[in-house]
């Protein structure tokens, strides 16, 4: 059964730094793309930018570009998604999801997601 | 980067009734196109892939169709669990997908 499993929710403060984790299990991990989506609380999906664990190829929307990093451990099929330096708009729900398709560069939808990380950020 | 609008933001349906959602987007994307249902505290589910094919388990009675810059999710008739806010998302131009602003498809 292919799953994504992501890490607890989180509670910062501003300027705090987070690495928040997606672990994939049930197929292989480094032949699929894995991105990572933002949700806002009331408000709807963005995407935030993808990595490929097979060689860690990543690639960020112009809007979270050098706002976040995206990186993978394919040793423990895990990716992340990290701060250095959080702010209150931060505060939101973040998914992790695995394209349909393997070792495609081309288009894909995204057919099984995590549960969500749920991180607010406050003084 | 490529614009998805939904339309309408809120639809009121009556269990047993056909819901109609749309989605536009500002250039062509193809048949690359996918929908999905967000239920309250739940992360999104995919129902259609490629504007027109049902994801694994997905009921018959979700369809859709399109191409191009217009696209339509069907709902032949509508069940309890059918209410909840559907998103389109075009991937044919990545990065960066973008999704619709979602609409809430509600009880009348």
């Amino acid at each position: 059964e292919v799953q994504l499993v992501q890490s607890g929710a989180e509670v910062k403060k501003p300027g705090e730094s987070l690495k928040i984790s997606c672990k994939g299990s049930g197929y292989s991990f480094t032949s699929y793309w894995i991105g990572w989506v933002r949700q806002m609380p009331g408000k709807g999906l963005e995407w935030m930018g993808i990595i490929y664990p097979g060689d860690s190829d990543t690639r960020y929307s112009p809007s979270f570009q050098g706002q976040v990093t995206i990186s993978a451990d394919k040793s423990i099929s895990t990716a992340y998604l990290q701060w250095s330096s959080l702010k209150a708009s931060d505060t939101a729900m973040y998914y992790c999801a695995r394209h349909l398709s393997p070792y495609s560069y081309g288009p894909n939808p995204y057919d099984y997601w995590g549960q969500g990380t749920l991180v607010t950020v406050s003084s | 980067e490529i614009v998805m609008t939904q339309s309408p933001a809120t639809l009121s349906v009556s269990p047993g009734e056909r819901a109609t959602l749309s989605c536009r987007a500002s250039q062509s994307v193809s048949s690359n196109l996918a929908w999905y249902q967000q239920k309250p505290g739940q992360a999104p589910r995919l129902l259609i892939y490629g504007a027109s094919t049902r994801a694994t388990g997905i009921p018959a009675r979700f369809s859709g169709s399109g191409s191009g810059t217009e696209f339509t999710l069907t709902i032949s008739s509508l069940q309890s669990e059918d209410f909840a806010v559907y998103y389109c998302q075009q991937y044919n131009n990545w990065p960066p997908d973008t999704f619709g602003q979602g609409t809430k498809l509600e009880i009348k």
